[in-house]
């Protein structure tokens, strides 16, 4: 069902640093591209998100960068802070299949 | 209300046994999702729901899994004759139709663990 890889397993960034997460789909249909932030017992929040026609998108620290020809997408974590270690995980829509995740850990 | 709640947050089975997992949606969400996220944080697609039917199935287990969405009523995701390789956390989300908004909404989860 993996339609979705996503690197690196395990990130660690120093504070104030740039996070940045990749992934790869498949399968060209996808129409929707979110990304998951997890903490350890709760579900996965939506942080934000990207339509294929659009190539960037910034929300805060936060920013999706979109390649359609290459059928890639990452998210970079500007000036990343101790509060974003977590479990990132991206994922594409049409039926939500997901990455299998990246483990952030901000050092202070 | 604004949040997916789903119940119990715990739940501990004897292999063999019977486990039910229950999701009340988001009001006025028409689509109701269940996933199984196991150890290795993998995500794997169960079933989703259009109101009370069935969307898509292709992630079920057959044999042993069933779901339901009746009115009125909160979600529910049944194991029957539960295995030690179904201990999972199980999430349920749930959305509007993408033509309204893209964005799925979960829920905290059911830590089901098997022994």
């Amino acid at each position: 069902q993996q339609q979705v890889k996503q690197s690196p397993q395990s990130l660690i960034v120093q504070k104030g640093g740039i996070s940045i997460i990749n992934c790869a789909y498949e399968n060209t249909a996808f129409d929707y591209f979110p990304w998951y932030q997890q903490f350890p017992g709760k579900g996965p929040a939506l942080l934000i998100a990207i339509r294929p026609d659009v190539s960037e998108k910034k929300e805060g620290r936060f920013t999706i960068s979109f390649n359609k020809s290459a059928k890639q997408f990452s998210l970079h974590i500007m000036d990343s802070q101790p509060g974003d270690s977590a479990t990132y995980f991206c994922a594409a829509r049409l039926k939500l299949v997901f990455g299998t995740g990246t483990r952030l850990l901000v050092s202070p | 209300g604004e949040e997916v709640a789903q119940t119990p947050k715990h739940l501990v089975r004897g292999e063999g046994q019977k486990a039910k997992l229950y999701c009340a949606p988001i009001k006025g969400h028409s689509y109701v999702f269940w996933y199984q996220q196991v150890l290795k944080n993998e995500f794997k697609f169960l079933i989703s729901f259009q109101n009370e039917n069935v969307f898509d199935e292709t992630g079920m287990p057959k044999e042993r899994f069933s779901a339901k969405c009746l009115p009125n009523s909160p979600c529910s995701l049944e194991i029957q004759a539960t295995k030690l390789e179904d201990s999972a956390v199980y999430f349920c989300a749930s959305s509007q139709p993408r033509e309204i908004n893209y964005g799925y909404t979960f829920g905290s989860g059911t830590r089901l663990t098997v022994v």
